[in-house]
């Protein structure tokens, strides 16, 4: 079974700002990695996925994120944020083996200070 | 193209009720999986279907149900609503197996259903 785990509920950050969405699962099993972005009144969108290969992937806007298999994690980071970036994260993972269920973490709240 | 249609947006229910929610895949999608998402958490994983047959069952009790329609459109039917039951239902289209390959999963807007 795997488990993701969100540990900031809440990042606020000034415009122009970097910013990082910590991001760590569990799973016993090889895995794929996934960031999902759900802006407000709005439904899930995927951001970025980790498969295979290079262990960093990168969005079309900017943000990017590093598998870290000694540790763990998949960190979202984006260097200088803007005000619509604002949004609710969600890192997501789903087993190689069990790969119908793709597991969500509880999501982290990015507002964007001007 | 449309994306993921979902209906309807909004339901209002009473306790022991039942519910039947719909969703619309992106045209060519075969695979369709369904979500709830309480407030202030994760979408939690509920049913994937794919090529009109069950794929994939998450930790919900059997008054949660679905089927896939030979066009791939799909419902989710929920028996005898708790107040546990309120959360927005999400449902997303894939053209393979979600997350299984290169495949992405597209999610529809969602459906808020509230229990009283």
């Amino acid at each position: 079974a795997q488990s993701v785990t969100q540990l900031d509920s809440q990042v606020p950050v000034f415009e122009e700002a970097p910013v990082e969405l910590r991001c760590n699962y569990s799973s016993s099993v090889s895995v794929y990695l996934f960031w999902y972005v759900q802006y407000p009144n709005q439904g899930l969108q995927l951001l970025l996925k980790y498969l295979s290969g290079s262990t960093l992937v990168e969005s079309i806007n900017g943000f990017e994120a590093e598998f870290n298999k000694s540790q763990t994690s998949f960190h979202l980071r984006k260097p200088s944020v803007h005000i619509s970036d604002t949004a609710e994260y969600f890192c997501a993972v789903s087993g190689y083996s069990s790969a119908s269920k793709i597991i969500f973490g509880s999501g982290t709240r990015l507002s964007i200070r001007p | 193209d449309a994306g993921v249609t979902q209906s309807p947006t909004h339901l209002i229910k009473t306790r022991g009720q039942h519910v039947t929610l719909r969703c619309s895949p992106i045209s060519g999608h075969k695979s369709v999986s369904w979500y709830q998402q309480v407030l202030g958490q994760g979408p939690q994983f509920i049913f994937q279907y794919y090529e009109k047959e069950e794929r994939g069952r998450g930790n919900f009790p059997d008054r949660f149900s679905a089927r896939q329609f030979p066009n791939y459109s799909s419902e989710l039917n929920v028996n005898a609503l708790l107040l546990g039951d309120s959360a927005l239902y999400l449902c997303a289209s894939s053209s393979g197996l979600a997350g299984h390959s290169t495949d992405t999963q597209y999610f529809g807007p969602g459906t808020r259903l509230t229990v009283l």
